[in-house]
């Protein structure tokens, strides 16, 4: 089965640090994909990226950048010189490929807190 | 370009009353998905429609719920029978099928069950 594991529950960053959230999924097959999404308070799940299995490059957007390592099973995203309007739960998840549609299995999320 | 939209964004119902919840994909996503999010939860599959047809329903959907795509559009999601333990968020999100899929997700439904 798979599954997505978030082990921050929370993390409280002081603006202009560097935060990296981590995620860490289990799945049985060779072609999948993985996300990662925003939900600020408001509760709308905002999309951040979108990486295949066999994409292993990082991937930099602005201040954010994406850490994908297959050997460790690890999707981990690191925020640059963090800001309040960071502050939102950030959530990973994992689709098969298999199955014709995605199936999104979420993690349990990171709360970050950012203070100014 | 509109987003994802969702009818009510909070709803507050008794035990044992029926709620419907709608949802508007953006325009030409045929694949279109609901989930549930319980407190302090990362969003759980429900049901998933390719166009007007559900082709895939999670274990959670009890009986009590139902989802329905009529032509293929927007979508609505029905629990008869309220429970207390149906509080949550309910997320809709739609997909374009082809490359780069990607699922964006509406606002959400809150209810609550008292």
């Amino acid at each position: 089965a798979q599954k997505v594991t978030q082990a921050q529950t929370e993390i409280s960053v002081v603006e202009k640090e560097d935060v990296t959230l981590d995620c860490v999924y289990e799945t049985r097959d060779t072609t999948y994909y993985l996300f990662w999404y925003k939900q600020p308070p408001s509760g709308e799940l905002v999309f951040l990226i979108r990486r295949n299995s066999f994409d292993e490059q990082n991937e930099i957007s602005g201040r954010y950048s994406w850490n994908f390592q297959k050997s460790t099973s690890s999707f981990n995203f690191t925020i640059t010189a963090s800001q309040v309007v960071d502050s939102a739960v950030y959530f990973c998840a994992l689709s098969e490929a298999v199955t014709g549609f995605q199936k999104l299995v979420f993690g349990t999320g990171t709360r970050l807190l950012v203070s100014p | 370009d509109t987003g994802v939209s969702q009818d009510p964004r909070h709803k507050i119902t008794k035990r044992g009353q029926n709620v419907t919840f709608r949802c508007d994909p953006i325009s030409e996503h045929n694949r279109l998905y609901w989930y549930r999010q319980t407190l302090g939860q990362g969003p759980e599959f429900l049901t998933y429609f390719q166009n007007e047809a559900q082709l895939e329903k999670s274990r959670l959907l009890s009986d009590r719920f139902s989802a329905e795509r009529p032509k293929g559009s927007f979508s609505t999601l029905e629990i008869q029978r309220t429970e207390q333990g149906d509080s949550a968020m309910y997320l809709c999100a739609s997909e374009l099928r082809g490359v780069k899929e990607t699922q964006y997700f509406g606002p959400g439904t809150r209810l609550l069950v008292l």
